[in-house]
């Protein structure tokens, strides 16, 4: 079975631009979840995804969005980028999203730096 | 903010000793799992322990739960060179909202 993959891998955007990144899980789970990765924060909750509906957020202001198709794969969008963006941003899956009971999957990341 | 507190933050031994690593939590679970991270890459998961659960293995590794004092320990034993990786903790919390809150890390280093 394939794992989780992103795309692309690494990004370089500059501030005010906007940028979507993907997440393909692996075939049959339907829950996908993204994570931002920093040096200074650590890994930290952004949303949730299952069956097409965001099921929980994290603390991030409206510029970070996702959603998700109907073939599990997810995308977020980060509009207006600035500098603090940069981060590695990780996805993970699962086949359910009911109390993270399961084991979740991850992705290699997508390394995003903002100039 | 960060649900989990792993400690220490970095940890340095030899080839063949064991590493012990702690997490410490604030709020209710639903369960708490483990995960490595090699050099800036994607997280693997370790082990998961259930929250009715006080013990788990899985070849080398050993995981141990106490919800009341809401501590969990890693034990890694006759550790190995490619044992050098960041380790987390993750929390899963209860409730119709729960998500998965990881701790900062633990950065492990086994010397050859």
């Amino acid at each position: 079975k394939a794992g989780v993959t992103q795309t692309p891998r690494y990004l370089i955007k500059t501030r005010g631009q906007q940028v979507t990144l993907s997440c393909s899980p692996i075939s049959g789970h339907r829950s996908v979840s993204w994570y931002q990765q920093t040096p200074g924060q650590g890994l930290q909750f952004l949303f949730e995804y299952f069956s097409e509906t965001q099921r929980n957020k994290g603390n991030f202001p409206g510029r970070f969005s996702g959603r998700q198709f109907s073939n599990s794969r997810s995308e977020m969008n980060v509009s207006t980028l600035e500098l603090g963006d940069s981060a590695l941003y990780l996805c993970a899956s699962s086949k359910t999203s009911v109390g993270y009971q399961e084991t979740q999957y991850f992705g290699p990341g997508t390394r995003l730096l903002v100039l | 903010s960060q649900q989990g507190e792993e400690d220490p933050q970095a940890l340095s031994i030899q080839e063949g000793e064991n590493a012990t690593m702690n997490c410490s939590y604030k709020t209710s679970i639903n369960n708490l799992q483990w995960y490595r991270q090699n050099s800036g890459r994607g997280l693997v998961h370790l082990i998961l322990i259930r929250s009715n659960e006080r013990e788990k293995h899985s070849g080398r590794l050993r995981v141990t739960l106490d919800t009341s004092k809401k501590s969990s320990s890693l034990l890694i034993t006759a550790s190995r060179a490619a044992d050098t990786a960041s380790y987390f903790c993750a929390t899963a919390s209860t409730g119709a909202n729960s998500k998965l809150t990881f701790g900062k890390g633990i950065t492990l280093s086994v010397r050859p």
